[in-house]
């Protein structure tokens, strides 16, 4: 069972609307990523998180954004959904300084519709 | 731009096959390389290569880093069905915090 437990693992939105997707870390872990992984294709990084701020970003536009809260637990705003946000979205924790991989969570199913 | 190509994009062996996976990358900066396993969701830890021809082992997985050409093989000896998932490769920079990845390898092992 993987330490990284994501929530919820599927739901359906309407273009336009807005989503939170949340991650709790494993323990031990202080660094939070999230990926989203559209069907076919590889993970591409959104963002990661670290001490509570945004420790770098991918080529995402500003209307995906973050939190990460002091237990470490994070969570994946996405406003004004676009039918092309269908995906996987995957948040990995990892601890800072002592990179060795990636634990994933098992992700949350988005469909956009 | 930083690239990782995976190839095959899918293939499909019976059992007992032996089955060899490639990933190549255009990075600058390089820092490590790794393979992870996708069943369903949750992509599984399998490898990290960091130095060039030092081959890792698990069990009938094993891979190898080639730094000088830029490439990196993973490679599954007498297959089984369990074995069937999406194989993705991932690299790490200097100084990064992310890691770029392939579109993976979907293989299919038939009994």
């Amino acid at each position: 069972e993987t330490g990284v437990t994501q929530s919820p693992t599927h739901l359906i939105k309407t273009r336009g609307q807005q989503v939170t997707l949340r991650c709790s870390s494993q323990s031990g872990h202080n660094t939070v990523s999230w990926y989203q992984q559209a069907l076919g294709q590889g993970p591409q990084f959104i963002f990661q998180y670290y001490r509570e701020e945004e420790n770098g970003r991918g080529n995402f536009p500003p209307r995906f954004s973050g939190l990460q809260f002091p237990n470490y637990s994070s969570e994946l705003n996405v406003n004004a959904l676009e039918l092309d946000d269908s995906a996987l979205y995957l948040c990995a924790s990892s601890l800072a300084g002592f990179f060795y991989g990636y634990t994933f969570g098992s992700g949350t199913r988005l469909t956009v519709v | 731009e930083d690239k990782v190509v995976q190839s095959p994009l899918s293939l499909v062996v019976h059992e007992g096959d032996t089955v060899t996976l490639n990933c190549s990358y255009e990075v600058t900066n390089f820092r490590s390389l790794l393979w992870y396993k996708q069943e369903k969701k949750a992509p599984t830890f399998l490898f990290m290569l960091t130095s060039s021809g030092i081959e890792k082992k698990s069990g009938r997985l094993s891979s190898i880093l080639d730094k000088k050409e830029l490439f990196s093989i993973l490679n599954i000896t007498a297959t089984q069905t369990g074995d069937s998932a999406i194989y993705l490769c991932a690299v790490n920079f200097s100084n990064d915090y992310k890691l770029s990845f392939g579109a993976g390898t979907t293989v299919t092992v038939r009994a």
